[in-house]
């Protein structure tokens, strides 16, 4: 057990719809990483924040969006969804940026029919 | 662009074979190095890491060495056992902020 959470840990949804996924991570920790696993892109970086605050962005599509609130937890927003975005959704946390391990959350996994 | 290329799945061995997973890397600086397991139905765990070149991360048995000149970390385990059936990934630290860049995966199936 990693002590990072995700909620749900499965999500079945239309196309067209729109979803929340939850992240807390490790107590004491300040970053929140999410990643999207796809069967033919991989494993993406997408939205990086610490201590509230957007730090980075990877490929993520304009349709989704992030916020870290402030007892850090994160959620990822998907809208208008496709066919495409099934996927596993992983979130990690970290001490603080750069450097640090980061340890992953069990992840949430994504269809749309 | 930074990026990791390692060898394509699925890898099949018997129990107490020698395993090696090829990883390259393209990158600018120094980045750190790591491996990550994904067993099925679970979240990535960090198995090893290297910082700078000529360290060597090992952890359960697996050892991987950073080469700067091959710029690779490949993957290696004298003897398998079915346990280490699961999905590896090799990775980089991206940036300044620390997100990961990883290769598409390997998977190995350890048969008793």
């Amino acid at each position: 057990d990693s002590g990072v959470t995700q909620t749900p840990k499965h999500l079945i949804t239309a196309t067209g719809q729109r979803v929340t996924l939850r992240c807390s991570p490790r107590s004491g920790d300040l970053s929140v990483y999410w990643y999207q696993q796809s069967l033919d892109q991989g494993l993406q970086f997408l939205i990086h924040y610490y201590n509230g605050e957007e730090r980075a962005k990877g490929n993520i599509l304009e349709r989704f969006s992030a916020q870290q609130f402030p007892d850090l937890h994160s959620e990822l927003n998907l809208s208008s969804l496709e066919l495409g975005d099934s996927a596993l959704y992983f979130c990690a946390s970290s001490v603080a940026s750069g450097g640090y391990e980061q340890f992953f959350g069990p992840g949430t996994r994504l269809t749309v029919l | 662009g930074n990026s990791v290329t390692q060898m394509e799945g699925p890898v099949t061995l018997s129990e107490e074979a020698f395993l090696t997973i090829n990883c390259t890397y393209t990158a600018t600086g120094y980045p750190s190095l790591f491996w990550y397991v994904q067993y099925p139905g679970e979240g990535l765990q960090l198995l090893l890491k290297a910082t700078k070149a000529d360290d060597k991360g090992s952890n359960k048995g697996f050892e991987a060495t950073y080469r700067k000149e091959t710029t690779s970390f490949h993957l290696e385990k004298g003897s398998v056992q079915v346990s280490d059936s699961a999905v590896y990934f090799c990775a980089l630290k991206g940036g300044s902020q620390g997100n990961l860049i990883f290769g598409k995966g390997t998977k190995l199936s350890v048969k008793p």
